[in-house]
């Protein structure tokens, strides 16, 4: 599976926007990038995902760089319910078959967010 | 959106017994379950995946004799820890992918059991 490298941890405040980042410089062309985040003792929750446009949604926006070597996911005005791991994951295509196009996680970013 | 539950949430046991977690996907049809385990601190851990009716494929390092799984609908997958000991103490987690596996497919999580095993 291609590898994605995140920080470990980031601060944000409150009400201000927050940029995650995310390299995966060994992503193949039909690798989508997916963002979970999961919050203290609960399990994951989708985010966005994208494959070379930027994306939007009502919980984020997805910027992917031209050349799909990073990523970053963009929290518009961050909450204190935001604090969470955020996970950057490529997901293995199906047409190349063997893992089913499982999600691995690595060790995600802690997002703490200050009042 | 569409909805993972598990049960119980969270449950304490003695060593050397058997613990069944229950993950249903309330209102879709899951083509695939899968199951993580996480323990303190650390990411999810990939255990295994299931497609309904068929067995299930484990990770490496993976005892498929200990952690049982059964997929027998669409809508319910189990995960039996077998002869459970403290070091099995863990969260584990299930999800639930509607389509076939394509890399647009979305994966919905359950919000994890929490075992302790004394």
């Amino acid at each position: 599976d291609a590898k994605t490298t995140q920080p470990n941890s980031m601060e944000s405040n409150e009400e201000e926007p927050v940029h995650l980042p995310c390299n995966h410089s060994t992503i193949s062309g039909t690798d989508y990038i997916h963002w979970y985040r999961q919050l203290p003792s609960q399990g994951p929750e989708y985010v966005i995902h994208g494959l070379t446009s930027n994306v939007n949604n009502r919980m984020a926006s997805l910027a992917i760089a031209e050349d799909r070597k990073s990523s970053t996911l963009i929290l518009h005005r961050a909450t204190l319910r935001d604090a969470a791991v955020y996970y950057c994951i490529l997901r293995d295509s199906y047409r190349h078959g063997g893992s089913q196009g499982n999600l691995i996680f690595g060790k995600g970013t802690k997002l703490s967010v200050k009042p | 959106g569409a909805v993972v539950s598990q049960h119980p949430s969270r449950v304490i046991c003695k060593s050397g017994t058997s613990v069944k977690i229950e993950c249903r996907s309330l209102d879709f049809q899951a083509t695939t379950m899968f199951w993580y385990r996480q323990f303190p601190k650390q990411s999810l851990m990939l255990m295994a995946t299931s497609n309904e009716g068929s067995k299930a494929t484990y990770e490496q390092g993976v005892e498929k004799d200990k952690f049982l799984i059964n997929h027998a609908s669409l809508t319910l997958s189990t995960l039996t820890v077998t002869s459970a000991h403290p070091e099995d103490s863990s969260f584990y987690i299930c999800s639930a992918r509607i389509g076939r596996g394509v890399s647009t497919d979305t994966q919905y999580f359950g919000p994890g059991t929490r075992l302790t095993v004394l």
